[in-house]
């Protein structure tokens, strides 16, 4: 079945650098798409970025566009997200999701997440 | 951006009752080249990720049951539980996926009451 496992989690000073790892099984990662969505403590839910099967194409959301990079390895069968220059409103529990099928970008399989605080 | 406004905020239900939850968006959702509305709807249960439910605003997910429905199109779109069963209790969330940034509504808490 299909699993999304996150890591590289923790605590982060304001300012300082953090890199998040989703391994994924289950099913043939580099055919599908992959998100970045993340909920910051008690709220909802914020899409963070998306990049496609091959690599080739990446969107952010504007709140991190310039400082955090999706990128993915797919000999590996896994997706990153690099932060840089973080910031106290970054802190969240930190997920990815696969596009859904046929390159739909809705959200199909969730991570069980990663939490992410930075703090000083 | 797509701004996505979900109303009630929170809602008490009697078991066995039909909960309604809906989800407005600030412009249509209607792609017209496939008639599809690029809208999804979301179950998180406490401490767990979110869930896929519904897409293309009506489509049930795999394994999701029967008594989750998703309707409307254009801006307004509705997500029913026919009849509320115990392990309902989740917030839910509508989320557009016609354009990026994808946006998320901001979440309808459900309880028993």
């Amino acid at each position: 079945q299909v699993q999304l496992v996150e890591s590289g989690g923790g605590v982060v000073l304001p300012g300082r650098s953090l890199r998040l790892s989703c391994a994924a099984s289950g099913f043939a990662f580099s055919h599908y798409g992959m998100h970045w969505v993340r909920q910051a403590p008690g709220k909802g839910l914020e899409w963070v970025a998306v990049i496609s099967l091959d690599g080739r194409n990446k969107y952010y959301t504007d709140y991190v566009r310039g400082r955090f990079t999706i990128s993915r390895d797919n000999s590996k069968n896994t997706l990153y997200l690099q932060m840089n220059s973080l910031r106290t409103e970054d802190t969240a529990v930190y997920y990815c999701a696969r596009v859904g099928v046929e390159g739909v970008p809705y959200f199909d399989y969730w991570g069980q997440g990663a939490l992410v605080t930075v703090s000083s | 951006d797509i701004v996505m406004t979900q109303s009630p905020d929170s809602l008490a239900v009697s078991l066995g009752e039909r909960a309604t939850i809906n989800c407005k968006s600030s412009q249509s959702l209607l792609y017209s080249s496939d008639n599809k509305n690029y809208l999804g709807w979301y179950q998180q249960k406490p401490g767990q990720p979110p869930k896929l439910l519904i897409y293309w605003a009506s489509t049930r997910q795999s394994g999701v049951p029967a008594r989750f429905s998703g309707g409307g199109s254009g801006t307004d779109f509705t997500l029913t539980i026919s009849s509320l069963q115990a392990e309902d209790v989740a917030v839910y969330y509508c989320q557009q996926y016609y354009i990026n940034p994808y946006t998320f509504g901001q979440g309808t808490k459900l309880e028993i009451k």
